[in-house]
């Protein structure tokens, strides 16, 4: 069965920074695209990031730039979101997603003082 | 970049029909969209693509016959027939624009739609 699972959100306090994992399974995870999508409480969907299939390629939206770093590791079949300087507007369930195939669960973040 | 818009809200019957709708920013009329599902409390999942030719690639896994899609214009229509309450869900569409450094990916606002 196709899986993503994502891992540590949390509580944490403006400025300061969290590390999200995905755990994929199920499928050929170093063939695919991988994303970050976020969604804050009552609202839609926001895209976050992307990263090619060998992380050489990476795009952000404009509003975490400089702030987040995708990356993956392709031996463990695990993407990951570094997130620093966090803010109040970045609170939402995070979802990993190789969009046309499968999407997390997804974890939430609440940067809160 | 596109601007995709989706009315808030729709309903239908039990065993009814019902169309929802995702309209693209003008000068986007070639863009193909995705369609995704969200089931309360739940991640997303991929119904299908559409472009103005109509469905682009294959459906999401599990997705229903019942699930059709259109595209004419600036709108990229989702059908549901014959209702399920199973079917009551955000469904948000989304489109991917530029590529390298310019690349995003934005969506709509989403549609919510009630099973009466």
């Amino acid at each position: 069965e196709v899986q993503l699972v994502e891992s540590g959100g949390g509580l944490v306090q403006p400025g300061g920074s969290l590390r999200l994992s995905c755990a994929a399974s199920g499928f050929t995870f170093s063939s695919y695209w991988m994303s970050w999508v976020r969604q804050a409480p009552g609202k839609g969907l926001e895209w976050v990031a992307n990263i090619k299939q060998d992380g050489s390629e990476k795009y952000y939206v404009d509003s975490v730039k400089g702030r987040f770093t995708i990356s993956r590791d392709n031996a463990k079949n695990s993407l990951y979101l570094q997130m620093n300087s966090l803010r109040a507007e970045d609170t939402a369930v995070y979802y990993c997603a190789s969009p046309r195939v499968r999407w997390g669960q997804g974890t939430l973040v609440t940067v809160s003082s | 970049q596109p601007v995709l818009t989706q009315p808030p809200s729709a309903s239908a019957s039990l065993g009814a029909s019902v169309t929802l709708t995702c309209t693209l920013s003008s000068g986007y009329s070639n863009y193909k969209v995705d369609w995704y599902q969200q089931r309360p409390g739940k991640g997303p999942r991929f119904v299908m693509r559409v472009g103005t030719g109509g469905i682009v690639g294959s459906k999401g896994d599990g997705i229903p016959d019942r699930f059709s899609v259109l595209g004419s214009g600036l709108n990229r229509y989702l059908t549901i027939k014959n209702i399920q309450e199973e079917d009551e869900s955000d469904y948000h569409c989304g489109a991917d624009h530029g590529s390298g450094s310019n690349f995003v990916w934005v969506f709509g606002g989403g549609t919510k739609l009630t099973v009466l």
